[in-house]
């Protein structure tokens, strides 16, 4: 019921196409799904999160999709760029003062 | 500049020892955390604090104790006990009320040997 599934593990795209990882979750009672982005020998840092009364949100080239009914949301990164090579942790916030349940993490690699 | 330290970025111990890994913050948050990260696990939540002097056990607290005794610190010890601990640790902090942004510092590699 706390989990979060999220896939692939790992991911290659062609600079300039779009690189798409996907969240599943049990939960309905998850309030809050930010996204974090990691790089090697670094600490994850927050990129974009979305509530469960919205759809859609964008924020330049990244957009989050979420589909309540199915349980679902996603993470879309148009135009990837090299830069965007990391790893990519989507989360959901448990209601109360309980910590984000992270998904295990999807590894993007965009070359050129 | 506000953020969270760890300390020290590499760290190497003989098996064992216990060993404590430190976590400050200046950004004034009450909630403190710690994660383990192995390749191909995600982020795995050992402990966390909501306010000073208290702190809950997470998914994997077997073999690590904490300690809260003031608002910015928050280390890690790493006892004999822990099986496996070599891994890469994560510390990070957010306010109670917006617990969804979470701020990580820059980990501490750990290795066993």
């Amino acid at each position: 019921q706390q989990q979060v599934k999220q896939s692939p593990q790992s991911l290659i795209v062609q600079k300039g196409g779009i690189s798409i990882i996907n969240c599943a979750y049990e939960n309905t009672a998850f309030d809050y799904f930010p996204w974090y982005q990691q790089f090697p020998g670094k600490g994850p840092a927050l990129l974009i999160a979305i509530r469960p009364d919205v759809s859609e949100k964008k924020e330049g080239r990244f957009t989050i999709s979420f589909n309540k009914s199915a349980k679902q949301f996603s993470l879309h990164i148009m135009d990837s760029q090299p830069g965007d090579s990391a790893t990519y942790f989507c989360a959901a916030s448990p209601p109360g003062n309980t910590p984000l349940v992270f998904g295990k993490g999807t590894r993007l690699s965009v070359i050129a | 500049d506000g953020g969270i330290t760890q300390s020290p970025k590499y760290l190497f111990r003989k098996e064992g020892q216990n060993v404590t890994l430190s976590c400050e913050q200046n950004l004034n948050h009450d909630a403190m955390y710690w994660y383990r990260q192995d390749p191909g696990q995600g982020l795995r939540l050992i402990y966390y604090s909501q306010i000073v002097n208290d702190f809950q056990k997470g998914d994997i607290a077997e073999g690590y104790s904490v300690s809260r005794e003031k608002k910015e610190s928050f280390p890690l010890t790493v006892t004999s006990a822990q099986k496996n601990p070599t891994a890469f640790y994560l510390c990070a902090s957010s306010m109670r009320t917006s617990r969804i942004e979470a701020f990580f510092g820059q980990g501490t590699r750990l290795t066993v040997v």
